[in-house]
């Protein structure tokens, strides 16, 4: 099984400012899939970005951009101008196409936006 | 509006009861998903259903049962072998064609034990 390891259980970050939510993996494949997933506290699973493994430029997403580093299996998120509601939990996901695309999900960063 | 629904959104089941946890979606796609959310814990894979009537098993499936009769539902059972059924349970769904295989999440039902 893939294993995805977010180390931070807990951030938080002034409005407007810039924090980044770090991410790692293990796999041996070389095609996939990564995601990053936010969770309010609706508990609403919300898809903010994601990124192919077979593409070197990082994706971005208005506010939200990754830092992708395929040999170093990283896979950061960088939340620009941070707003109140972007405080969620924050999950990183890897999928690998085929066998069902299975998704791995990490434990979860949750962040908190101060006014 | 295309996309997923749970219910109940809160569910109670007492001691060697089964207890059904709906998910439709109309979304026309072909894969779905269960999972469960335990705190401080990620999304943990209970059951999968590439298609019509198949389906596998994920990392937890002891103690859950699923259907796929028709495209649009996904049905998980908790049968009273779960032993510690309260959890957070999280329905999904995604397609090949849409968007490099993303899921898309239901809102979840909270499942209590009385």
């Amino acid at each position: 099984a893939q294993t995805v390891t977010q180390s931070q259980p807990e951030m938080s970050v002034q409005e407007a400012e810039t924090v980044t939510l770090s991410c790692t993996y293990d796999t041996s494949e070389n095609n996939y899939y990564l995601f990053w997933y936010k969770q309010p506290p609706s508990r609403q699973m919300i898809l903010v970005i994601r990124q192919e493994a077979y593409k070197q430029q990082n994706a971005t997403e208005n506010r939200f951009s990754v830092n992708f580093q395929k040999a170093a299996k990283s896979f950061s998120l960088k939340i620009s101008d941070s707003q109140l509601g972007d405080t969620a939990m924050y999950f990183c996901a890897f999928m690998k196409p085929g066998t069902g695309n299975q998704f791995y999900f990490g434990t979860g960063t949750s962040l908190t936006v101060i006014p | 509006d295309g996309g997923i629904t749970q219910s109940p959104k809160y569910l109670f089941r007492k001691e060697g009861q089964n207890v059904t946890l709906s998910c439709e979606q109309n979304l026309n796609h072909d894969a779905m998903y269960w999972y469960r959310q335990d705190p401080g814990q990620g999304l943990r894979l209970i059951y999968y259903s590439q298609i019509v009537n198949d389906f596998q098993k994920g990392d937890i499936a002891e103690g859950y049962s699923v259907s796929r009769e028709k495209k649009e539902s996904f049905p998980l059972t908790v049968t009273s072998a779960q032993k510690n059924p309260t959890a957070f349970y999280l329905c999904a769904s995604s397609s090949p064609l849409d968007f490099k295989e993303t899921q898309y999440f239901g809102p979840g039902t909270r499942l209590l034990v009385l």
